[in-house]
């Protein structure tokens, strides 16, 4: 039982460059979020799935694109990466069939990616 | 609109002293609050949570938080930290029943000094 895994750990862009993001969980959750990291800010929401099939925006989605075309995993692409984008990424997931907003979200050990 | 706010960015504490990290929360309903902890280099990693019931919520690694309705707060606690607790905190709320988002604090960075 990995639990939520995160690919690439570590990446470095120029100005312009598209990549994607992987995350992929092995415990059968229903729902699954990406978030930002940048100093002093905590941790914002991107973009998150309560389900196989639907993404809905979060606090901060301007730039990102995801797709969860399988339960098990949740992609994040940046199609034109800017300097601004540099960040860490971290993917979560839980259970939260019900919508049980106490549910516990378990995280990746997260993406470190610089825009140059 | 919902939000939370860690007053401290940084905290330093001598090993065996006790600690208390504050978390003051914006919501209009009863919330759902949580405390996360990463260590360096690591993702977040679920201390406690209160969503009801009483108001202090036991944790893993000895920490222990209280819900205060009257002062907006749920405060993190632990009577005696050890080195391995250096790490960054951040405190969360939940603000909706239906999606699960959370809502961060700024986060909290301990020190602890030998």
């Amino acid at each position: 039982n990995a639990g939520v895994t995160q690919t690439p750990k570590f990446r470095v862009l120029k100005t312009g460059q598209s990549m994607t993001l992987l995350c992929a969980q092995d415990m059968n959750h229903e729902y699954m979020y990406w978030y930002r990291q940048d100093p002093g800010m905590g941790l914002r929401l991107i973009h998150y799935s309560v389900g196989e099939g639907t993404t809905a925006k979060g606090e901060v989605p301007d730039g990102y694109n995801v797709s969860r075309l399988k339960k098990q995993n949740f992609l994040l692409g940046l199609e034109s990466a800017a300097p601004s984008q540099t960040s860490v990424y971290f993917c979560a997931s839980s259970y939260s069939s019900a919508g049980d907003a106490a549910d516990t979200q378990y995280f990746g050990p997260g993406t470190r990616l610089t825009v140059l | 609109a919902q939000s939370v706010t860690q007053p401290d960015i940084h905290i330093t504490v001598s090993e065996g002293a006790s600690l208390e990290l504050r978390c003051n929360y914006s919501y209009g309903a009863t919330p759902y609050l949580f405390w996360y902890v990463q260590s360096p280099g690591q993702g977040l990693q679920l201390l406690l949570k209160y969503f009801s019931g009483d108001t202090l919520v036991q944790g893993i690694k000895g920490f222990e938080a209280e819900f205060k309705r009257s002062q907006s707060s749920f405060n993190l606690r632990k009577p005696s930290v050890h080195w391995s607790d250096a790490a960054e905190y951040f405190c969360a709320v939940a603000p909706s029943s239906n999606t699960g988002k959370l809502i961060f604090g700024q986060g909290t960075t301990l020190q602890v000094k030998p």
